[in-house]
């Protein structure tokens, strides 16, 4: 089955160390995403890609970075200049391509650093 | 700007009992809508969207919503909960821009069952 997978599921990480979360995708999307989710939040839009070697900031990029040098893989790098790291972070991607198509996700990683 | 507004932070319903959750956006032309669920620790699943067309959308696992322009909403329906409903369940906005679009989240209902 397609999907998205993130790993890990839980990460633990010391205050000023930089740590990267997975994401990958098997649905052959050409966008995707990454959403921070805090506690009575709604998703808040970390980076987004549309394409290879493209990427874009979204609403809270500041200490975070991405890349994407392949079409499944958009890893995310949570450095220590983000200042409140600690939190739910989601992956996402769809077609767009095409009619319109909805995001579906990954079932996240919860990062805390300490 | 866009914005999206989940009224209610928490509903609780009695199992069996019908459901009503609101969603109120604010864009100045017809925007695309999405009702999603996640469940504790997890992701998020698409319960139902809409494009355009009927203004009535069915979804998955009974869910319903009614497009209504005149009150800028998009309120998500279910005749009789079960308890596996309980979960959070979040309303989205996006403004067309031909098949591409950025999203704006509601900050989420959370629905409680009561047996």
């Amino acid at each position: 089955d397609g999907g998205i997978t993130q790993s890990p599921k839980y990460l633990f990480r010391k205050e000023g160390q930089n740590v990267t979360l997975s994401c990958e995708q098997n649905l052959n999307h050409d966008a995707m995403y990454w959403y921070r989710q805090d506690p009575g939040q709604g998703l808040r839009l970390i980076y987004y890609s549309q394409i290879v070697n493209d990427f874009q900031k979204g609403d809270i990029a500041e200490g975070y970075s991405v890349s994407r040098e392949k079409k499944e893989s958009f890893p995310l790098t949570v450095t220590s200049a983000q200042k409140n790291p600690t939190a739910f972070y989601l992956c996402a991607s769809r077609s767009s391509r095409g009619d319109v198509s909805p995001l579906h996700f990954g079932n996240g990683t919860r990062l805390t650093v300490t | 700007a866009q914005s999206v507004t989940q009224p209610d932070i928490h509903i609780t319903v009695s199992e069996g009992a019908s459901l009503e959750l609101r969603c109120n956006y604010s864009y100045g032309a017809t925007p695309y809508l999405f009702w999603y669920v996640q469940s504790p620790g997890q992701g998020l699943q698409l319960l139902l969207k809409y494009f355009s067309g009927d203004t009535l959308v069915q979804g998955i696992k009974g869910f319903e919503a009614e497009f209504k322009r005149s009150q800028s909403s998009f309120n998500l329906r279910k005749p009789s909960v079960h308890w596996s409903d309980a979960a959070e369940y979040f309303c989205a906005v996006g403004a067309p821009s031909g098949s591409n679009y950025q999203l704006i989240w509601g900050a989420g209902t959370k629905l409680i069952i009561k047996p």
